[in-house]
């Protein structure tokens, strides 16, 4: 079945550095979406890339899709600690009768330090 | 529009019980997924329903097992509660469009004792 393998699991950034985290999918994607969850709260939809080589803006996060549709990128511009959470990748696959679901990557725990 | 509403939020079973779970979708959305998310296999899918039919599930044992009602609520139950079932339980609710996302409820977390 399809995996998505999410690096790194845990970063850990002094307040106003940059940070990263790279999605690789086993399987090339109609689309990949973009979650961020707080301590304590659910997954918060962020983002969806449906076109190769896509690059998406929100602010001070940059997403991007690859040109194969297999791997992803989020990058954040001079973090906050408002930005500490787990962010999480994950790609849809759909089966028989429409049915649809999203696999998840493992997400990257992100700590920012004041 | 109201987002997608889990009751209850938290729950104490012990072992052997079985427990409901409910999920209010977004209003016009007809499709229903409940995921299991626990800190060692993170977010993992259980099943989607559509207008009232489990169309996917996934890889759990058939005491996890879920219905849809004609106004697209649903629930999950999981019978004889194991310790390794504590986790937060998701819903998220899609208007079942191709290439459309999925929105998610704050969880239910339980706890197996």
């Amino acid at each position: 079945g399809q995996q998505v393998m999410q690096i790194p699991q845990y970063q850990h950034v002094q307040e106003g550095e940059d940070f990263t985290t790279y999605c690789n999918s086993s399987t090339t994607l109609s689309n990949i979406q973009w979650y961020k969850q707080r301590p304590g709260g659910h997954p918060v939809f962020l983002i969806q890339l449906v076109k190769s080589g896509e690059v998406k803006k929100q602010k001070r996060l940059t997403f991007q899709f690859g040109e194969a549709k297999k791997n992803s990128s989020l990058h954040i511009t001079a973090t906050q600690t408002t930005d500490v959470g787990t962010y999480f990748c994950a790609g849809p696959s759909y089966s028989g009768a429409g049915s649809y679901q999203l696999t998840f990557g493992k997400g990257t725990k992100l700590s920012v330090i004041p | 529009k109201a987002g997608v509403t889990q009751t209850p939020r938290y729950l104490i079973k012990t072992r052997g019980q079985q427990v409901t779970l409910s999920c209010s979708p977004i209003s016009g959305h007809r499709s229903v997924s409940w995921y299991q998310q626990t800190p060692g296999q993170g977010l993992q899918f259980l099943f989607e329903y559509f207008s009232e039919t489990q169309r996917n599930k996934g890889n759990f044992p058939g005491r996890f097992s879920g219905r849809q009602f004609s106004n697209s609520r649903s629930e999950m139950n999981v019978s004889t509660l194991e310790l390794g079932d504590s986790a937060l339980y998701l819903c998220a609710s899609r208007t079942g469009q191709v290439q459309e996302t999925q929105y998610f409820g704050p969880g239910t977390r339980l706890l197996v004792l």
